[in-house]
């Protein structure tokens, strides 16, 4: 069975300061990790993804998220909070070969000016 | 990254009346997937559906609930029958990204019944 837990449903951020989003999984086998954006109205934007490769994952908009097997974590950052990243974030979980993605229940991020 | 495109994008409906909601992708796909968003929720996997074969639906959804249609390997279509105010909710098509279960998504329907 697999299955994140975002910690925080909602997190405020001062524009410039550091974006944290929280992310851990469960999973019997080896993970692909996703986040993805979905901003007011729209669908879902994929940000970046963990496919066993790098754990340090680099995505768009600035952000990147690190694999770290022995804490079962995927916390998203970004050094410095824009206005235009507030949006809901979703963490999702799949295994190879695998067709269902499994969703977080996401964060809703603010940037405050 | 597929280009998809959803209609309608929102919708006002009657309870007990039916809804068809269509997703065309700009290249051709194995796999679609639908998804269902409810208020302040994350996403359900409702259905994944291939073309030629019947839909595989996810624990909780039936087929005569929210049947769907694959004619090709570029469109689908997912009908949710029979509406109730508690169907209100944003369906979302996906697509299969071809490579490392990446998904890429539409914009989504958003329902309300009334």
């Amino acid at each position: 069975a697999q299955s994140v837990t975002q910690l925080g449903s909602h997190v405020s951020v001062s524009e410039g300061a550091l974006v944290l989003l929280r992310c851990n999984y469960s999973s019997s086998v080896p993970p692909y990790l996703f986040w993805y954006v979905q901003y007011p109205n729209q669908g879902l934007q994929l940000l970046l993804k963990y496919t066993s490769a790098a754990t340090l994952v680099k995505g768009i908009n600035g952000f990147e998220a690190e694999f770290k097997k022995s804490e079962t974590s995927f916390h998203l950052t970004k050094p410095s909070a824009h206005m235009s990243d507030a949006a809901e974030y979703f963490c999702a979980v799949t295994q190879p070969g695998a067709n269902n993605l499994f969703f977080g229940t996401g964060t809703r991020l603010t940037v405050i000016p | 990254s597929a280009v998809i495109s959803q209609k309608p994008s929102r919708d006002i409906c009657q309870r007990g009346t039916s809804l068809t909601i269509q997703c065309q992708v700009d290249s051709q796909v194995t796999m679609m997937f639908w998804y269902r968003q409810q208020p302040g929720q994350s996403l359900t996997l409702i259905a994944t559906a291939n073309q030629g074969s019947e839909a595989t639906y996810e624990s909780g959804f039936v087929i005569d609930k929210f049947p769907i249609s694959r004619p090709n390997l570029t469109f689908s279509t997912l009908t949710v029958s029979n509406m109730s105010p508690e169907d209100s909710s944003i369906y979302l098509c996906s697509v299969d990204g071809g490579t490392k279960n990446i998904q890429y998504f539409g914009a989504g329907t958003r329902l309300s019944v009334l």
